[in-house]
């Protein structure tokens, strides 16, 4: 089956380390999405890549980084100078097909929590 | 600028009642996209409806309608019969046109439905 997959579901990382998030999809999908979901905050966009070897920053980039080497795989990386990085984190992906134009497909997220 | 408003932030029903979920937005594009998801208590996000601008005709699926105003730029969900399976947080979103704004999504911040037995 097609899909977005996000690991790890739960993430545990003490103050002052870096951690990476993976996110793979196997759906084709040109563009994918990083989202960040705080509590009564919706969602918010970190980084986004529309095509491979190139991504742009979103409304809330400041302390995390991306890369996108391969069109399936799209890792966010929480680096130490994201001042609260607590929050639960959603990978999205999309493609530009006539009639879905827009549409993103979501991973199951993943929850991390700083101790 | 665009946005997306949800005024409601949580709303409690009990099971069989009706009820709508309001959307609000503001765009300049003259092409647009608006969409609504749905946020189960498992985190991820499931796709429910999307909608042109150029497409004003409501549209119902079972126990779900969708109400689509340019006039007040509105986009409301009713869902009715309400079923305990229904609560979640659901999003309203808005999508510009694609090769301008990149498909990127503005979301409102959620209304979390409850359903009560």
């Amino acid at each position: 089956d097609g899909g977005i997959t996000q690991s790890p579901k739960y993430l545990f990382r003490k103050e002052g380390q870096n951690v990476t998030l993976s996110c793979e999809q196997n759906l084709n999908h040109d563009a994918m999405y990083w989202y960040r979901q705080d509590p009564g905050q919706g969602l918010r966009l970190i980084y986004y890549s529309q095509i491979v070897n190139d991504f742009q920053k979103g409304d809330i980039a400041e302390g995390y980084s991306v890369s996108r080497e391969k069109k399936e795989s799209f890792p966010l990386t929480v680096t130490s100078a994201q001042k609260n990085p607590t929050a639960f984190y959603l990978c999205a992906s999309s493609i530009r097909t006539s009639g879905r134009e827009g549409q993103q497909f979501f991973g199951p997220g993943t929850r991390l929590t700083v101790l | 600028a665009q946005k997306v408003t949800q005024a409601q932030t949580e709303i409690s029903v009990v099971e069989k009642e009706d009820v709508t979920l309001d959307c609000v937005y503001e765009t300049r594009d003259t092409t647009y996209y608006l969409f609504w998801y749905k946020q189960p208590p498992s985190g991820e996000l499931v796709f429910l409806i999307r909608r042109n601008s150029f497409d004003e005709q409501n549209e119902i699926s079972g126990r779900y309608s969708w109400n689509f105003q340019k006039s007040t730029s509105s986009f409301n969900f009713t869902i009715t019969a309400s079923q305990v399976v229904d609560s979640a947080v659901y999003f309203c979103a808005l999508s510009g046109n694609y090769g301008g704004s990149q498909g990127n999504l503005i979301f409102g911040k959620g209304t979390k439905l409850s359903v009560k037995p």
